[in-house]
């Protein structure tokens, strides 16, 4: 079975700065997709970044890139330049390649922005 | 993006009554859809997954009869949540599947919040 892990429940960061959240995850499957979503206080999901696990490259868009590590199974974001609109909730999650594969989430980490 | 609504936002019901939950995609057609529930500050639990035309698969303890899925058309999925009683109230969030491009991406409504009283 898959499963996805945060091992950190809450994190802070300055703004300005820069903060990496972790993410690990367990599969069988060769071809997936990893993913970090975003739901701030509206509570409305976001999608932050995918990552095809075929890729070698790491997925990046403007502020936000992974760590995508496959042999180790880990997955990481980094925010950087951190502002006080990306405090929110933040998910890992792994879908197999493939149609009506369900997400597999992790059970999110809690970003706060400090001004 | 491709943009996901459910309808209503939020409701208040009386115990023992049903409510029904209307997802739609509004600018691509979706085969499948999901339905999630979600408690304060926990993350995303998956209920069934729907299919346009035909019956939803329920995740394991979820009570098909207590949560009916009809998917009827291809942009758009209803919960009803029937009998409901105060501890079904929760945040309800669907998503849609859009199989257009490569990496069939899944797309979010805004959630629906429900009070049982």
């Amino acid at each position: 079975a898959q499963t996805v892990t945060q091992s950190q429940p809450e994190m802070s960061v300055q703004e300005a700065e820069t903060v990496t959240l972790s993410c690990t995850y367990d599969t069988s499957e060769s071809d997936y997709y990893l993913f970090w979503y975003k739901q701030p206080p509206s509570r409305q999901m976001i999608l932050v970044i995918r990552q095809e696990a075929y890729k070698q490259q790491n997925a990046t868009e403007n502020r936000f890139s992974v760590n995508f590590q496959k042999a180790a199974k880990s997955f990481s974001l980094k925010i950087s330049d951190s502002q006080l609109g990306d405090a929110a909730m933040y998910f890992c999650a792994t879908r197999n390649a493939g149609n009506n594969r369900k997400l597999i989430w992790g059970l999110g980490t809690s970003l706060a922005v400090n001004p | 993006g491709a943009v996901v609504s459910q309808h209503p936002s939020w409701v208040i019901c009386k115990s023992g009554t049903s409510v029904k939950i209307e997802c739609r995609s509004l600018d691509f057609q979706a085969t499948t859809m999901f339905w999630y529930r979600q408690f304060p500050k926990q993350s995303l639990m998956l209920m069934a997954t729907s299919n346009e035309g035909s019956k939803a698969t329920y995740e394991q303890g979820v009570e098909k009869d207590k949560f009916l899925i009809n998917h009827a058309s291809l942009t758009l999925s209803t919960l009803t949540v029937t009998s409901a009683h105060p501890e079904d109230s929760s945040f309800y969030i669907c998503s849609a599947r859009d199989f257009t491009g490569a990496a069939h991406e899944q797309y979010f409504g805004p959630g629906t919040r429900l009070t049982v009283t």
